[in-house]
């Protein structure tokens, strides 16, 4: 039973614009969620993350949303770049013990 | 140069033939976990510890074995492989931060079980 769930398997956009990658989750106990990037051939690599305590987390081109509430998260990339191609993982944590990842979502963003 | 290291990189394997995945950190990080990722299914983990000696299941544990006898080191054992494990394998080690757990993950191993 998939606790975290990103509904969307691919996206496209235009170099230049705004990517939005979504994640729900079920389970109320998580505390902590995290974005992950992953290149073909390479492991994971940690990007952004967001504990329940706040709604909104910024590192450079990359926010994180978090709607405790609707039990639903969003990476938003701006200005997307071609670089930015990847497969997206969220994933979410409950006392940081153990970890639930999402199915992923395709980004690829056209230059 | 801080990273997780898995070896072997890519396995094929017969049913039956028991057989280890070593995965190792230089960061000295507390805690370090195995995921599986499956097409369509995500990363699912595996098996965790908290810190030597210290290990606890994940969501998928059946049919896998850890130890964790010193910090750097958590290797993944199959004891009797079969086809439903060919997955691609990773690790991951990570330490509490302000935030929370950010964790770094190896290059992963690809397993084929026939």
């Amino acid at each position: 039973d998939q606790q975290v769930k990103q509904n969307s398997p691919s996206l496209s956009v235009q170099e230049g614009r705004i990517s939005i990658l979504n994640c729900d989750y079920t389970n109320s106990m998580f505390d902590y969620f995290l974005w992950y990037k992953k290149y073909p051939a390479e492991g994971p690599t940690f990007l952004i993350s967001i504990s329940s305590i706040k709604d909104k987390n910024e590192d450079g081109r990359f926010t994180v949303f978090l709607n405790k509430s609707a039990k639903h998260l969003s990476l938003h990339i701006v200005p997307s770049q071609p670089g930015d191609s990847a497969v997206y993982f969220c994933a979410a944590s409950d006392a940081g013990n153990q970890f639930y990842f999402g199915t992923g979502t395709s980004l690829t963003v056209i230059p | 140069e801080a990273q997780v290291t898995q070896n072997p990189r890519y396995l094929i394997t017969v049913t039956g033939k028991k057989l280890t995945v070593t995965c190792s950190q230089n960061m000295n990080h507390e805690y370090m976990s195995w995921y599986r990722q499956d097409p369509g299914l995500g990363l699912r983990q595996i098996y965790y510890s908290m810190n030597v000696e210290v290990t606890d299941k994940g969501d998928v544990p059946e049919g896998y074995k850890v130890s964790r006898k010193e910090k750097r080191n958590f290797p993944l054992i199959l004891e009797s492989p079969s086809p439903n494990q060919t997955s691609l394998y990773f690790c991951a080690s990570s330490s509490p931060s302000p935030v929370g757990y950010e964790q770094y993950f190896g290059p992963g191993t690809r397993l084929t079980v026939t």
